[in-house]
């Protein structure tokens, strides 16, 4: 059981908006501490999506945003695609811990 | 832009030694962590710990604190990931993941990934 924790499953239509949740606590998320976002497409290595809660690396799709608020963050994918279809997991640092840890992972359907 | 190149895919048998390397290449700087990154069969990521290979510091999650020894060599930019005594618990794909300024910052770049295998 992840410190981080994110729905098992979202889906939606292609061109739909879907946001996937993180929730955490006091001591990570809440704790002002930066939340990063990752894609894995089935057989592959993550990829970073966002860092520092709402900022895109170079070559990542506008389609995709982060926002933070209080104890939760959030991953907004917008005009839902086939190639979307991939799991997602949150990381943040926690303080109690003393490390960093990834959210429990959600995996996107397209319908 | 930035590269990681694992070791290949191990098969072990319980109680054998094992260590695992990580590559890296295309950064001028030595400001820079590595770290590992555990996916078990059909699960999610697992933060194991990480590396700052300019003086070898490390940070290990607890849950990994004393099952396996994070190293590297500054030298040829090369981290390892090691086990002394291996289970078929540890069967597993790890990754290597370089985060550019920070212990708790994003993992900018991901290596392929080494698939282990533990079994009798």
């Amino acid at each position: 059981q992840s410190v981080l924790t994110q729905p098992p499953s979202v889906s939606g239509a292609p061109g739909q908006r879907v946001t996937i949740s993180c929730t955490g606590s006091s001591s990570n998320i809440g704790a002002n501490y930066d939340v990063h976002w990752y894609q894995q497409l089935p057989g592959t290595a993550p990829k970073l999506l966002i860092y520092g809660n709402n900022n895109r690396p170079s070559g990542v799709s506008g389609r995709f945003s982060g926002s933070k608020s209080g104890t939760s963050a959030s991953l907004a994918i917008t005009g839902l695609q086939a190639e979307d279809e991939a799991d997602y997991y949150c990381q943040s640092y926690d303080r109690s811990l003393s490390a960093s840890v990834f959210g429990g992972g959600t995996k996107l359907t397209v319908l | 832009e930035v590269q990681l190149v694992q070791s290949g895919a191990e098969v072990k048998k319980p109680g054998e030694s094992l260590k695992i390397s990580c590559e890296s290449s295309g950064h001028s700087s030595t400001t820079y962590w590595i770290g590992w990154v555990r996916q078990m069969p059909g699960k999610g990521l697992e933060w194991m710990g990480i590396i700052y290979p300019g003086d070898s510091d490390t940070i290990y999650s607890p849950s990994f604190q004393g099952l396996v020894t994070i190293s590297a060599d500054r030298s040829t930019r090369t981290a390892y990931l090691q086990w002394t005594s291996l289970k078929a618990s540890d069967t597993a794909m790890y990754y290597c993941g370089f985060a550019a300024y920070s212990s708790i910052g994003s993992f900018d770049y991901w290596g392929q990934g080494t698939l282990v295998t533990v079994s009798p």
